[in-house]
């Protein structure tokens, strides 16, 4: 069990940038989340897929963000024409269904994102 | 809508002194309950969690949690601290289709003292 994991770790942009973040599950794990997490506050949940399937999206996500799961493994968190607001730590978590630990997720380091 | 009450912004606790931190929820039904720890540097990692039956759940690292429906109250426990629970500490329940919208509280920071 290698973990969730996250690329980059750490991103400095500028404002108007665009940029993407990847997120690798827990191998086995069919589901994928990503939360936004600013400082001084709890991670606040932007959206969730299960395989494929994107199946419930914030309304924190705005048009400008963009997240996609091709092939049901990695996942990719896309930010477009990045403002100073999104500056922010990005997690991902992962899960698995038809478990009895199936509402357990497993969260990555995260990426902590800078918009300059 | 579901939401996390966590009224302590800091705590400090002394080295080997008991620890309660408090959780409050808002939801009609049973709830899907969870505790989580993020050390500096560190993903979240789950303490423990409840979804029905015995009120106290055991977790990992010596934390346990009681479910008290009539307070709407998940506290998170442990009888002795260690210095490397010093962290951030989060309170979530599960929300939307399926629970599997976490929301959590905006978190308690543990200090331990000497």
């Amino acid at each position: 069990d290698t973990g969730v994991s996250q690329n980059p770790r750490h991103k400095i942009t500028k404002r108007g940038q665009n940029v993407t973040f990847r997120c690798d599950p827990i191998s086995e794990h069919n589901r994928l989340y990503w939360y936004r997490q600013t400082l001084g506050q709890g991670p606040e949940f932007l959206t969730y897929f299960q395989n494929e399937a994107q199946l419930e999206k914030s309304r924190l996500l705005s048009d400008r963000f963009s997240a996609e799961r091709p092939k049901g493994s990695f996942s990719t968190l896309e930010i477009q024409r990045t403002e100073q607001g999104d500056s922010a730590m990005y997690l991902c978590a992962s899960s698995s269904t038809g478990t009895k630990n199936s509402y357990e997720q497993y969260f990555g380091p995260g990426t902590r994102l800078t918009v300059t | 809508a579901q939401s996390v009450t966590q009224p302590d912004i800091h705590i400090t606790v002394s080295e080997g002194a008991s620890l309660e931190l408090r959780c409050n929820y808002s939801y009609g039904a049973t709830p899907y309950l969870f505790w989580y720890v993020q050390s500096p540097g560190q993903g979240l990692q789950l303490l423990l969690k409840y979804f029905s039956g015995d009120t106290l759940v055991q977790g990992i690292k010596g934390f346990e949690a009681e479910f008290k429906r009539s307070q709407s109250s998940f506290n998170l426990r442990k009888p002795s601290v260690h210095w490397s629970d010093a962290a951030e500490y989060f309170c979530a329940v599960g929300a939307g289709k399926g629970f599997q919208k976490l929301v959590f509280g905006t978190g308690t920071r543990l200090l331990v003292s000497p």
